[in-house]
């Protein structure tokens, strides 16, 4: 059953402490992202990787960081250096750049 | 700012009504993709349409390309209550990232 898969669909922390979100897939997808979303809003990139062990920071990397060590993983970090961090937080892969992308279950994170 | 436009924001229909949905976006693309989003769950990829496209049709959903324009419609005959959903609209730019800017959505409502 293939898919990328988010977890935890909910998450808390207190504010100061980094916390790492987990992106799984087994499309076999080359490419992976991680975007941000705001109540009512679109979605604004993060980072986003097109091969394993190299990625790319996207339009808000300021106080995220990203590692891709292998193809089916691309984990962010949540760090305490981001202002504002509260948001729904999705991943997303793709085949390559130029094809549609498949998204995760999204994780919500609450800072407080 | 390269971030695309939707319009309209909100849209209330009746059930079997047609629904229209419209872009814009500032300049040139390599595709333009539509998306679906449910409340508080991740993105469906619904239709990609490439820049020496003009229409596309999947099911209800017809999606048209204007580059002139530079924008894009999206239809949805005879529309369904299970059609409620945020739609977003997003474009791959012409440079050689993997980079995809979303609108800020259109939120349709179908009333039964």
């Amino acid at each position: 059953d293939g898919g990328i898969t988010q977890s935890p669909k909910y998450l808390f922390r207190k504010e100061g402490q980094n916390v790492t979100l987990s992106c799984e897939q087994n499309l076999n997808h080359d490419a992976m992202y991680w975007y941000r979303q705001d109540p009512g809003q679109g979605l604004r990139l993060i980072y986003y990787s097109q091969i394993v062990n190299d990625f790319q920071k996207g339009d808000i990397a300021e106080g995220y960081s990203v590692s891709r060590e292998k193809k089916e993983s691309f984990p962010l970090t949540v760090t305490s250096a981001q202002k504002n961090p509260t948001a729904f937080y999705l991943c997303a892969s793709s085949l390559q750049g130029d094809y549609e992308q498949y998204f995760g279950p999204g994780t919500r994170l609450t800072v407080t | 700012s390269q971030q695309g436009e939707e319009d309209p924001q909100a849209l209330s229909i009746q059930e079997g009504e047609n629904a229209t949905m419209n872009c814009s976006y500032k300049t040139s693309i390599n595709n333009l993709q539509w998306y679906r989003q449910n409340s508080g769950r991740g993105l469906v990829h619904l239709i990609l349409i490439r820049s020496n496209e003009r229409e596309k049709h999947s099911g209800r959903l017809r999606v048209t390309l204007d580059t002139s324009k530079k924008s894009s419609s999206l239809l949805i005959t005879a529309s369904r209550a299970a059609d409620t959903a945020s739609y977003f609209c997003a474009h791959r730019l012409m440079d050689s990232s993997y980079k995809l800017i979303f609108g800020s959505g259109t939120r349709l409502l179908v009333r039964p």
